[in-house]
């Protein structure tokens, strides 16, 4: 089955700077989607961005973007410009046959 | 809007009593999973259909948990008899068979006391 690893548990950042979360993954597999999912205390599950992997362009939406490495297995998360409603858990998700998720990162963003 | 709705989205409950939990998919979408998110274990995969048949039920503990799809806009996750160490959030969530989006229901929070 396949693997997803986050290995920074929590992670803070000053308002109006930037943060990266940082994702690896590990599968035998040649097509697949990853996303990054947003979760504030309201405990909603928000979708904040995808990439196909057969697409070497890095997805961005607004202030979000990713730096996907496929040969590394890599996909890392940036906020630019990180605002107070940006802290919340942030999950990495791994998508083929089924979705499967890492342990998360807790970000706050400091005033 | 299209969502995915969950319900309940509390359940407070006795230990050994039936819980059912609802899960009314996007419309239009093939594939639905089920996830429970615990502090301690994060989100787990416990059961996911596509096109209404199970497809992997491996992460659901096979005496006492059940999920079902009975039509399209329906899947139910069933626990029986319930434990204290079934208390979690239990989140559904819908998507494509390709794999481009999967959007999350607002899960429901369950108490066995």
């Amino acid at each position: 089955a396949q693997t997803v690893t986050q290995s920074q548990p929590e992670m803070s950042v000053q308002e109006a700077e930037t943060v990266t979360l940082s994702c690896t993954y590990d599968t035998s597999e040649n097509n697949y989607y990853l996303f990054w999912y947003k979760q504030p205390p309201s405990r909603q599950m928000i979708l904040v961005i995808r990439q196909e992997a057969y697409k070497q362009q890095n997805a961005t939406e607004n202030r979000f973007s990713v730096n996907f490495q496929k040969a590394a297995k890599s996909f890392s998360l940036k906020i630019s410009d990180s605002q107070l409603g940006d802290t919340a858990m942030y999950f990495c998700a791994f998508v083929s046959y089924d979705m499967r998720f890492g342990a998360g990162t807790r970000l706050t963003v400091k005033p | 809007d299209a969502r995915v709705t969950q319900t309940p989205r509390h359940k407070v409950t006795e230990m050994g009593q039936e819980v059912t939990m609802r899960c009314q998919p996007i419309l239009g979408h093939n594939t639905v999973f089920w996830y429970r998110q615990t502090m301690m274990q994060g989100l787990e995969l416990l059961a996911y259909f596509r096109n209404r048949a199970p497809l992997d039920d491996s992460g659901m503990p096979k005496d006492r948990f059940s999920a079902e799809m009975p039509d399209a806009t329906l899947a139910t996750l069933k626990i029986q008899p319930s434990e204290p160490r079934d208390s979690a959030v239990y989140f559904c969530a819908s998507g494509l068979v390709s794999g481009a989006e999967a959007f999350f229901g607002q899960g429901t929070r369950l108490t066995v006391v």
